[in-house]
């Protein structure tokens, strides 16, 4: 039961770059979240999704763009990559209410992005 | 309040010590406030879920309470130990079916052997 892994753990992008970071999670989870973190910032979340299918726009969802098409897995994207979004990531992941976790967050490792 | 605060920011306290720090969140339609622990390096793992008036939850060494009328909760540690250093947050739900949590900035605390 590995929880919430992420990919990748580390990479550099030049501006202009796209990429993609994967999250997985194994606990059949209805509910994925993207969190960036930045000093003094604490999270921020990005996009979410609260099941197969959706996604919903969170606090800072300018240049970044996520998909579900599976339960276990929630991407997110960034077409064109900024100085700006130089971060750490973070998914997570959580039931849907109504089972009691009140949305207690599981989160990955982490991925952190430099753009130069 | 409009949105989660935190404080203090930054906490040195010398080991075997006790402290504690506080969250402030919106109390209007208010749903769950969490706590989470996230150690340099990690990713933050929950401490303590709270949702009624009155909570105190702990584990081990470390409490928490919960105002909800007010719109405040209280981490304690007691006695604190070094693997205790971590920064602390906390994360409010309202407005029930957001589905989205409003994290505080934190509270890093530093324990002094």
């Amino acid at each position: 039961n590995a929880g919430v892994t992420q990919t990748p753990k580390f990479r550099v992008l030049k501006t202009g770059q796209s990429m993609t970071l994967l999250c997985a999670q194994d606990m059949n989870h209805e509910y994925m979240y993207w969190y960036r973190q930045d000093p003094g910032m604490g999270l921020r979340l990005i996009h979410y999704s609260v099941g197969e299918g959706t996604t919903a726009k969170g606090e800072v969802p300018d240049g970044y763009n996520v998909s579900r098409l599976k339960k276990q897995n929630f991407l997110l994207g960034l077409e064109s990559a900024a100085p700006s979004q130089t971060s750490v990531y973070f998914c997570a992941s959580s039931t849907a209410p109504g089972s009691g976790s009140f949305y207690e967050q599981y989160f990955g490792p982490g991925t952190r992005l430099t753009v130069t | 309040i409009l949105n989660v605060e935190q404080s203090p920011q930054s906490l040195h306290v010398q080991e075997g010590d006790s402290t504690n720090f506080t969250c402030s969140f919106p109390s209007s339609n208010f749903y769950a406030l969490h706590w989470y622990r996230w150690e340099t390096a990690k990713s933050p793992e929950a401490l303590f879920v709270m949702t009624l008036n009155g909570d105190e939850k702990k584990k081990g060494r470390i409490s928490a309470t919960l105002n909800t009328k007010e719109g405040y909760s209280y981490l304690y540690i007691k006695g604190s130990q070094p693997e205790d250093s971590a920064t602390y947050l906390c994360a409010s739900f309202s407005n029930f079916g957001n589905e989205k949590l409003t994290f505080g900035t934190g509270t890093r605390l530093t324990i002094i052997p």
